[in-house]
């Protein structure tokens, strides 16, 4: 079965410094991992996605995310916040190998950067 | 820019309702998806459709319905709304001939139930 894990529900971070928002999952055959973020009242708007080769993906906004296959991790980061960057995230991975499953979120992490 | 369109920002219904919930896309997607959100629990899935007139169950589908009798609309039917059917309501939208395409949210219903 997929599963998608957040382990912090919350991340607080002074403006100017690094974000890292973490990501871990687990799929039975490779992955297609991607982040979203959510601004109060609004839907979710698509960050970044793995799919396959370079390690480190670069997104939006001036995110990026490193799939760590052995650690099976996709954490997001972004080397200096704004305070813009507030807001909730979410993580979903699909099964590569089980075509039409839909995505599966984790239950997201509020990321709060202070000024 | 794919536009996923909600019909209603906020809605308030009474128990007992039928209450309909509407979605269309303007991007010939043909991946169409109904997710609810509840603080600490994420997004479950409700129902997804990949063709016209076809439809699947996804993780929550009890007390749900829903429609998609043309490619661009997809229709949540609460066939008859309960209070623990508050919540907020997200349809998203993808191209259907690869699984490595991200999904495109519309703002959201946030539906009470009386």
């Amino acid at each position: 079965a997929q599963s998608v894990a957040q382990p912090e529900d919350q991340v607080n971070v002074a403006e100017g410094n690094p974000l890292t928002v973490k990501c871990t999952y687990s799929v039975s055959g490779n992955p297609y991992l991607f982040w979203y973020v959510q601004y109060p009242n609004r839907g979710l708007q698509f960050l970044l996605k793995y799919i396959t080769g370079d390690n480190l993906v670069k997104g939006s906004y001036g995110f990026e995310a490193e799939f760590n296959k052995s650690q099976t991790s996709f954490h997001l980061k972004k080397p200096s916040a704004l305070v813009s960057d507030s807001a909730l995230y979410f993580c979903a991975v699909r099964d590569k190998d089980q075509a039409g499953t839909a995505l599966i979120f984790g239950k997201g992490t509020t990321l709060s950067v202070s000024s | 820019d794919v536009k996923v369109t909600q019909s209603s920002r906020y809605l308030v219904k009474r128990t007992g309702e039928k209450v309909f919930l509407e979605c269309v896309q303007d991007m010939d997607h043909e991946n169409m998806f109904w997710y609810r959100q509840d603080p600490g629990l994420g997004l479950r899935l409700i129902y997804f459709s990949y063709d016209v007139k076809m439809k699947e169950k996804g993780d929550i589908p009890e007390g749900y319905s829903v429609s998609r009798e043309k490619k661009e609309r997809f229709s949540l039917i609460l066939e008859s709304a309960s209070t623990n059917q508050t919540s907020m309501y997200l349809c998203a939208s993808s191209l259907g001939d690869r699984d490595n395409q991200p999904q495109h949210f519309g703002d959201g219903t946030r539906l009470s139930i009386l």
